[in-house]
């Protein structure tokens, strides 16, 4: 069975900090790896995914995130944050070759101090 | 970009009715649809999946003869929360595919249950 695991609950930082949001699943097969974005109020948004090929991938706002295999992880930076990227980011795994169901790690809140 | 919307966005009920949401796709046509659980500070809890035109794919521990869901167009998915019961409570959400398991999912964005 697939898990995904982020260690950190909350992330505060200030702006124009860089900022790191760690992730790491267990899998017995392969997987594409996602992270979603909600903002206060709103559904979830897609911020990058990683299907294969680069190992790292880049999304909106910024973003990206790295694929280590090795490492069993997946996770998401920021070189400078903003105001506005405060919210809840949720990284996500499915299977390859299933129906593509997505499977939440818990979230973590990214609070940007002034 | 791809839009889903959920009516209604927040529902208060009485324990023992029954409580219908909607999952619409406004811009798009919708193969597969999925249902979500979100309780407070915990992740979302995939239900179950459903295809249009076929019968939904639950996940395991979740009654459907409790949570009845429809699947019956490309743009419309309802989730019926059957006999509600104060541990029904919670946030649910849904997200809609367009096309292969490798498409982005679109979420709406929640409804709110209470149940009393």
């Amino acid at each position: 069975a697939q898990s995904v695991t982020q260690l950190d609950s909350q992330v505060p930082v200030f702006e124009e900090a860089p900022v790191e949001l760690r992730c790491n699943y267990s899998s017995s097969v392969s997987v594409y790896l996602f992270w979603y974005v909600q903002y206060p109020n709103q559904g979830l948004q897609l911020l990058l995914k990683y299907l294969s090929g680069s190992t790292l991938v880049k999304g909106i706002n910024g973003f990206e995130a790295e694929f280590n295999k090795s490492q069993t992880s997946f996770h998401l930076r920021k070189p400078s944050v903003h105001i506005s990227d405060t919210a809840e980011y949720f990284c996500a795994v499915s299977e390859s070759g299933s129906q593509g169901n997505l499977i939440f790690g818990k979230g973590t809140k990214l609070s940007v101090k002034p | 970009g791809a839009v889903v919307s959920q009516h209604p966005s927040r529902v208060i009920c009485k324990s023992g009715t029954s409580v219908k949401i909607e999952c619409r796709s406004l811009d798009f046509q919708a193969t597969t649809m999925f249902w979500y659980r979100q309780f407070p500070k915990q992740s979302l809890m995939l239900m179950a999946t459903s295809n249009e035109g076929s019968k939904a794919t639950y996940e395991q521990g979740v009654e459907k003869d409790k949570f009845l869901i429809n699947h019956a167009s490309l743009t419309l998915s309802t989730l019926t929360v059957t006999s509600a019961h104060p541990e029904d409570s919670s946030f649910y959400i849904c997200s809609a595919r367009q096309g292969s398991s490798t498409d982005t999912q679109y979420f709406g964005p929640g409804t709110r249950l209470t149940v009393l």
